[in-house]
């Protein structure tokens, strides 16, 4: 069955330091991977997608094939980095996203 | 092109009472979803609908909750006979055709409290 996986509830770690939120999936073709953010208060909005290979707001995601994973990295985590994030695969042929259970990451000053 | 819509923003309900919760996709979009968030809990996926359609109820309530997405007008989330578990934040979001790679894009949410 498809399935991802966000193993970390809450992540919490001090400004400066690398942020990693983990992301595995499963699924045995080739899918597309995207990252959301949920800042207090806000609504659901796109951190990045795989296809797209960009760098949002320092944030970086490498899919790693072999792992099944598609973590999302920052190496110097700010204030304003504390949020809900998602993990959502694309991993059906009916293109939908399978949502994972969120981590919320809270940067301590 | 304004984003998507959700009215309204907050809404108190007595138990007992029917909530009617209101999404206007993106235009250009015909695709809606919708998402329940419960307090301190992650996003969790209800229903997927397309104009007149209901592709994906798999993660609906089986009784009290119903959706719909009319050929004019808003796509509605109805909850009858509402009771406390029911408070949480309703979130709606569209997409155009699904495709590889396509994005949802979300509404501000609507935060129902029940009473």
């Amino acid at each position: 069955a498809q399935r991802v996986t966000q193993p970390e509830k809450l992540l919490s770690v001090f400004k400066g330091a690398p942020v990693e939120l983990k992301c595995n999936y499963s699924y045995s073709g080739s899918p597309e991977l995207f990252w959301y953010v949920q800042y207090s208060r806000q609504r659901l909005q796109l951190l990045l997608r795989h296809i797209s290979r960009e760098s949002i707001k320092g944030f970086t995601a490498d899919l790693n094939k072999g792992e099944t994973s598609f973590h999302l990295k920052k190496p110097f985590a700010q204030e304003e980095d504390s949020a809900m994030y998602y993990c959502a695969p694309q991993m059906d042929s009916n293109y939908q996203l399978i949502w994972g259970a969120g981590t919320k990451l809270i940067i301590k000053p | 092109n304004a984003g998507v819509m959700q009215n309204p923003r907050h809404l108190v309900r007595r138990r007992g009472q029917e909530a009617r919760l209101r999404c206007s996709p993106m235009k250009g979009h015909s695709h809606v979803y919708w998402y329940r968030q419960l307090p301190e809990e992650g996003l969790k996926f209800m229903v997927y609908l397309q104009k007149e359609n209901i592709i994906d109820e798999s993660g609906m309530p089986k009784e009290r909750f119903s959706a719909e997405f009319p050929k004019e007008g808003p796509s509605i989330l109805r909850i009858q006979q509402v009771v406390r578990g029911d408070s949480a934040a309703y979130f709606c979001a569209s997409s155009p055709e699904p495709g590889q790679g396509f994005m949802q894009y979300f509404g501000p949410g609507t935060r129902l409290t029940v009473t």
